[in-house]
């Protein structure tokens, strides 16, 4: 099946500083991918879509001079937390709808990455 | 706006017990509905849908029927297994993959041998 993976699996950065995610198809091209936050123990809450070529659409609330994205090829997509503070602590996780062979498609999840501000 | 509501967990079970999680959902329109599986350190996958009313998505032994009259998608297993301890997401969509995902709060369940 498609496969959608993302760097680094975790990270620690220093209040201030930025940080940057990855998030690629690795056999499949996505033109689209969404990015989500996960609290502990909360649901994942949607913060944007990435498009390919095209500005990222940012859910209400969303800072997105905080939160840069940059859907750079078919296969890239990538999420830069800038100036990172602790209240920026959380899980992300990308996915990428795949065509599932004539029935649609589906949404593919990365592993997520956890960002912990110190 | 849509929206999607699940039981609180934790869920607790011994082996080979009966499972139900329960989800309902608020949508204006027709919504796909899925249930999506997190397995601890692992990303999500799905582990069924439904696309229209009446219709049953099953796999891995997991059952959920799409009732519109009770605008719900309770998720059923007959006989959990340990190996299915995991947290477990309801969510919609509309029109397939390329949408967005509305998710509920996801229910943890635990089984114990």
């Amino acid at each position: 099946g498609a496969v959608v993976s993302q760097h680094p699996s975790w990270v620690i950065c220093k209040s201030g500083t930025s940080v940057k995610i990855e998030c690629r198809s690795l056999d499949f091209q996505a033109t689209t991918m969404f990015w989500y936050r996960q609290f502990p123990k909360q649901s994942l809450m949607l913060m944007a879509t990435s498009n390919e070529g095209s500005k990222a659409t940012y859910e209400q609330g969303v800072e997105k001079d905080k939160f840069l994205i940059n859907h750079a090829s078919l296969t890239l997509s990538t999420l830069t937390v800038t100036s990172a503070h602790p209240e920026d602590s959380s899980f992300y996780i990308c996915s990428a709808p795949g065509n599932t062979g004539g029935l649609g498609y589906e949404q593919y999840f990365g592993p997520g990455t956890r960002l912990t501000v110190t | 706006g849509d929206s999607v509501t699940q039981m609180e967990g934790p869920v607790t079970l011994s082996e080979e017990a009966f499972l139900t999680i329960n989800c309902t959902y608020t949508a204006t329109g027709y919504p796909s509905l899925f249930w999506y599986v997190q397995y601890p350190g692992e990303g999500l996958q799905l582990l069924l849908k439904a696309t229209k009313a009446d219709d049953k998505g099953s796999n891995k032994g997991f059952e959920a029927t799409y009732r519109k009259e009770t605008t719900s998608f309770h998720l059923e297993k007959g006989s959990v297994q340990v190996s299915d301890s995991a947290v477990y997401f309801c969510a919609l969509t509309y029109s397939g993959g390329y949408n967005k995902l509305i998710f509920g709060a996801g229910t943890r369940l635990a089984v114990h041998p």
